[in-house]
């Protein structure tokens, strides 16, 4: 069963602007990551938030948890050509070995 | 860095074979998954392993089978492939729970079911 929830299913922004993302989830959670998959390629370990923490940056990424409404954010700034992938949250409920991954966000950066 | 390799990144089988995805990782993690992927649907869990000759289901078993007789080897088996089993599958890894439960993604195999 899928868990976590992904807003917007799509995304097209132009280079340079910055991109938000949002995840939605239902169970109490251990932490919260977020993965980025390129086009036909596996997914990739971007960041985690651990379930006490608000905030957490890593260069450009930025990722915000709500644990009362039970959401997350993941915020790109500055956005590259690069970053044109789609982005998946996934969480992991308290004693569990697995993840529960959202239907990710397709984002697309235009030149 | 951590190497998670699938044997196949493209495979074509016909309906009723049985199809082998074969998946290595080189980090010494306990834990492997294999997942399925289709559109609109996310990443979906088939079956995952927490130990050498120890399996459990995930979301989406029916149809499928795993082993696991190494650490570092995880076999997904279709034992008569349908074409409803045409996806991407990807494989991942894990260390022991106590970490942080990141898991590390081979590049996929896209399977079709003709």
């Amino acid at each position: 069963s899928q868990q976590g929830e992904e807003d917007p299913q799509a995304l097209s922004i132009q280079e340079g602007e910055n991109a938000t993302m949002n995840c939605s989830y239902k169970t109490s959670i251990n932490n919260l990551q977020w993965y980025r998959q390129n086009s036909g390629r596996g997914l990739v370990h971007l960041i985690l938030i651990r379930s006490n923490e608000r905030e957490k940056h890593s260069g450009r990424l930025r990722v915000t948890l709500d644990t009362s409404k039970k959401s997350s954010s993941l915020l790109i700034t500055a956005s590259r050509a690069a970053d044109t992938a789609s982005y998946f949250c996934a969480t992991d409920a308290r004693g569990a070995q697995k993840l529960v991954f959202g239907q990710g966000t397709r984002l697309t950066i235009n030149p | 860095d951590v190497k998670v390799t699938q044997s196949s990144r493209y495979l074509v089988k016909r309906t009723g074979e049985k199809v082998f995805l074969e998946c290595v990782q080189d980090m010494d993690h306990e834990n492997m998954f294999w997942y399925r992927q289709d559109p609109g649907l996310g990443l979906r869990l088939i079956y995952f392993s927490y130990d050498v000759k120890m399996k459990e289901k995930g979301d989406i078993p029916e149809g499928y089978s795993v082993s696991r007789e190494k650490k570092e080897r995880f076999s997904l088996i279709l034992e008569s492939a349908s074409t409803n089993q045409t996806s991407m599958y990807l494989c991942a890894s894990s260390p022991k729970l106590g970490g942080a439960n990141i898991q590390y993604f081979g590049a996929g195999t896209r399977l079709s079911v003709l």
